[in-house]
């Protein structure tokens, strides 16, 4: 079955404890991204990946990383966590091709609480 | 600036038709997207427009023109379960994907 995992689903942490949040695609796709999603603000891209080895800053890429090591994992990085980064997050991913369907698939997100 | 705008909310009657607006002002234009997110679950796609026209896919149709930075999404014959926010998004031209807030539709039987 075609899908985008996200790990783990729910989290509470307290501020400055690092912590990463996987995504992995079974789908041999090449674009691969983050967003948060906050209440009146909507979707907002963390950080995008057209390939391997190859990351960009989206609109809010502060406080995270990001890395592209292998094709179906981008794992999000937060080095040293804040109470602003308190947000649901998803991982998506597409294929790149221009003039084609580039149908986004969504992670099932990943609601975290930084205390 | 980047800046993709729709209405906050909607609402429509069961049965009924509903166009959804999008306005978009990015750098350059990769096509756009209009996807459904039901409260507390990840968005699912609904459809993409790179060229102008109209795409239709069953009771959903959606269509662009590029020279005016709009889109709309046709929703027919609307039953409850359309119930959800409709979210526009736009691949501008370094591939970075811009979203819309998102259009709250609420449904009356």
């Amino acid at each position: 079955e075609a899908q985008v995992t996200q790990n783990p689903r729910y989290l509470i942490t307290v501020t400055g404890k690092k912590l990463t949040v996987t995504c992995s695609q079974n789908m041999n796709h090449e674009y691969m991204s983050w967003y948060r999603q906050d209440p009146g603000l909507g979707l907002r891209q963390i950080y995008y990946s057209m390939n391997v080895e190859v990351t960009d800053k989206g609109d809010v890429p502060e406080g995270y990383k990001v890395s592209r090591k292998e094709k179906r994992n981008f794992p999000l990085i937060l080095e040293s966590p804040s109470p602003n980064q308190t947000s649901l997050y998803f991982c998506a991913s597409s294929l790149l091709g221009s003039g084609s369907t580039d149908t986004q698939y969504f992670g099932p997100g990943t609601r975290l609480t930084v205390l | 600036g980047q800046n993709i705008d729709q209405p906050t909310e909607m609402t429509a009657t069961e049965g009924a038709i509903v166009q959804i607006n999008c306005t978009y002002q990015t750098s350059g234009f990769n096509g756009l997207f209009w996807y459904q997110q039901h409260a507390g679950e990840a968005p699912t796609f609904l459809s993409y427009n790179v060229l102008d026209g109209l795409e239709e896919k069953g009771r959903f149709s959606s269509f662009l023109s590029r020279s005016k930075g709009y889109s709309y999404l046709l929703l027919k014959e609307l039953q409850m379960k359309d119930s959800a926010s409709y979210l526009c998004a736009v691949r501008d031209m370094d591939d970075k994907i811009i979203f819309g807030k998102g259009t709250r539709l609420h449904i009356l039987p």
